[in-house]
């Protein structure tokens, strides 16, 4: 099973400053089958990037992602208010199919 | 636009069947290009896949539920199932249905199962 581990676990910054999240893996990804996800209290996640890179439908471009093998960042550019919340990276292709890491929180500093 | 709307009991005792349907209205549940999939989260902590299933009925799951999960597809109705049997209080969470490929591009809302006697 490959692990994903996400750090920080919490990160507090200010409205327009840079947040940089890190996803390893405890086995080499493809990048093909990395994404990141945001979460919202009492909202579902939504999809916000897929195949390590590429941005989903509808993401503002400050968003962004990269790197391949195990190691995987999630770079927001400029945190505007809307962004201050949970995200998650995600793995498909080994069992179980589909892994999440724990999460990292972005808060308000 | 692709909706998803889970339904199903809110409230499961320990040791039965746990039964959620997710309704799926806006596109085709029997694409081609797409798998059906369950996901869950306790209160609190983080997401879990559960298990995820094709139009013509091909599944995949979880193997942490140890085969308590069964998901089925309905594809006249544009309908899964899931299903979770013996449940326990750790199977308290909320349930998503989401549209899968190698990663979960849409979702639906979600429903809070506790499962309490």
């Amino acid at each position: 099973e490959i692990v994903l581990t996400q750090s920080p676990g919490t990160l507090s910054l200010s409205p327009g400053e840079r947040a940089t999240l890190s996803c390893r893996a405890s086995q080499s990804v493809s990048s093909s089958y990395l994404a990141w996800y945001q979460q919202k209290p009492g909202q579902a996640p939504r999809l916000l990037i897929y195949g390590a890179s590429s941005r989903a439908t509808g993401i503002p471009d400050r968003f962004s992602g990269s790197g391949s093998g195990t190691d995987f960042t999630l770079t927001i550019s400029r945190l505007e208010p809307e962004d201050f919340a949970v995200y998650y990276c995600q793995q498909y292709g080994s069992s179980p199919l589909l892994t999440f890491g724990p999460g990292t929180k972005v808060d308000i500093k | 636009q692709l909706q998803l709307q889970e339904s199903g009991p809110g409230l499961v005792k320990p040791s039965e069947t746990l039964s959620l349907t997710c309704t799926v209205s806006g596109g085709s549940i029997s694409s081609s290009s797409y798998y059906w999939g369950w996901i869950r989260q306790p209160p609190g902590k983080g997401l879990e896949w559960i298990g995820s299933i094709y139009y013509s009925g091909s599944t995949y799951y979880n193997p942490s539920l140890k085969s308590r999960a069964t998901i089925s597809v309905d594809t006249s109705k544009s309908q899964f199932s899931l299903k979770l049997s013996s449940v326990t209080a750790a199977d308290t969470a909320v349930y998503y249905c989401a549209r899968q490929r190698v990663y979960l591009g849409a979702w639906g809302q979600g429903t809070l199962v506790t499962v309490s006697s």
